[in-house]
Parts: structure tokens; C-alpha cells; sequence
């Protein structure tokens, strides 16, 4: 079965970097994109950006552009999502979720990873 | 960037109910990209409907999506016990894909 699964809670300084690692299992990763979307706390769903595995085409949220880079290690079957220069409002639950097709709606997800930064 | 809102905010009915949310666009959302999730407290959504109104797998028919161009709506038509929880609409024709602020069904 298709399984998502990404790396633990992280506690960041302001001004931190992260990196959020989702290793699939169940299917073929190069067939399909990954999305990654994130959930500050009482707040709507974010979409942050996008990877095709198979070629490792991506797409990024302008609002995000610059700190926010997605890339994939396609022999681990692994997809990370890396975001610098955090503050204290992305503190959020960061998903990983499977491409339906190409930029479409996310079929599977991981179980998400809580990022907080905190000083 | 497509702004997504739904209404309402929170929707009180009692299980064997008939549930309807509604999501309107800010602008047209192209080639009929709107999906719906469901989210359940300390979890990640689940993808209920695409392309306006195509069941993902293993969705029961009690959930049915409609509309067209702005205005969309989601329709839960006999509530079950697990079906109380958070939707949320999300358009994905155009970039930043976007979703909207949710609704939640809460037991009457």
C-alpha cells in the first residue's frame, strides 16, 4: 500500500534552517510528483511547492520563493523540502503528500512533521 | 491568486442528515480544478473529490461534488458518525494552487 513517511518534530531558532525528509513506499516514486503543504496552527492548508521526481522539475509558491527548496533522492525514494531564514510564522505541521497526476490534487499524504521556531 | 471561500464556517447537523458545503472562487477556476478534502482532528486530509465531481478511490457515494466556473459545493447526503470533521476545497488550474479556509460538521 501507498505509505508516506516523513521525519520527526524539529525546533528551529528564528533565522534556522530545516529540512523535512518524506520517504515513500508502495509505489513507483519516479512515476509521480510530491507536493508539500503546510498548517500553521487554526490556519488553512498552504500550498509551498511542487517536484516531479521523474525529472525533478519543480514548482514553487511565489510567497515562498527564495527560501523554500524541494529535491529528491529518487535511489532512497525520497523527497525533502528544505526552508531557511525561518520565523516564528512558519511555525507549522509540514506535509508531504502524493501527485494525483501532474499539479494535481494529492492522493496519499504523510503524517505530517510539526516545525516550530522558537528563539 | 485564486482565493478560495467557504461557508460556512460551521455547519451543526445530526448524523442521517443531509450536508451542503459550499466553496466560491474569487475568479474562475480553469478546466474544472476543484477538490475536496476531508480532515479529522491530528490528522492529514483525505482527498474526497476532484475535477469538480469524480470520486477518489474507496469514497462512498453519499459524497458528491458540483458547480462550475466560481461556485462549488460539496454535498454529503445521509451524514455517518465519521463524516464529522473539517473539508476543505482546493483549486489546482492555476498556480499557487490554493485552498479555502474549511468547514466544520460538527455533531448537532
Amino acid at each position: 500500500q501507498v505509505q508516506l513517511v516523513q521525519s520527526g518534530a524539529e525546533v528551529k531558532k528564528p533565522g534556522a534552517s530545516v529540512k523535512v525528509s518524506c520517504k515513500a513506499s508502495g509505489y513507483t516514486f519516479a512515476n509521480y510528483g510530491l507536493h508539500w503543504v503546510r498548517q500553521a496552527p487554526g490556519q488553512r492548508l498552504e500550498w509551498m511547492g511542487w517536484i516531479y521526481v521523474g525529472n525533478g522539475d519543480t514548482k514553487y509558491s511565489q510567497k515562498l520563493q527564495g527560501r523554500v527548496t524541494i529535491t529528491r533522492d529518487t535511489s532512497a525514494n525520497t523527497a525533502y523540502m528544505e526552508l531557511s531564514g525561518l520565523r516564528s510564522d512558519d511555525t507549522a505541521v509540514y506535509y508531504c503528500a502524493r501527485d494525483l497526476g501532474v499539479m494535481e490534487p494529492c492522493d496519499y499524504w504523510g503524517q505530517g512533521t510539526l516545525v516550530t521556531v522558537s528563539s | 491568486e485564486i482565493v478560495l471561500t467557504q461557508s460556512p464556517g460551521t455547519l451543526s447537523l445530526s448524523p442521517g442528515e443531509r450536508a451542503t458545503l459550499s466553496c466560491r472562487a474569487s475568479q474562475s477556476v480553469s478546466s474544472s480544478y476543484l477538490a475536496w478534502y476531508q480532515q479529522k482532528p491530528g490528522q492529514a486530509p483525505w482527498l474526497l473529490i476532484y475535477g469538480i465531481s469524480r470520486r477518489a478511490t474507496g469514497i462512498p457515494d453519499r459524497f458528491s461534488g458540483s458547480g462550475s466556473g466560481t461556485d462549488f459545493t460539496l454535498t454529503i447526503s445521509r451524514l455517518e458518525p465519521e463524516d464529522f470533521a473539517v473539508y476543505y476545497c482546493q483549486q489546482y488550474g492555476s498556480s499557487p494552487l490554493t485552498f479555502g479556509g474549511g468547514t466544520k460538521v460538527e455533531i448537532k
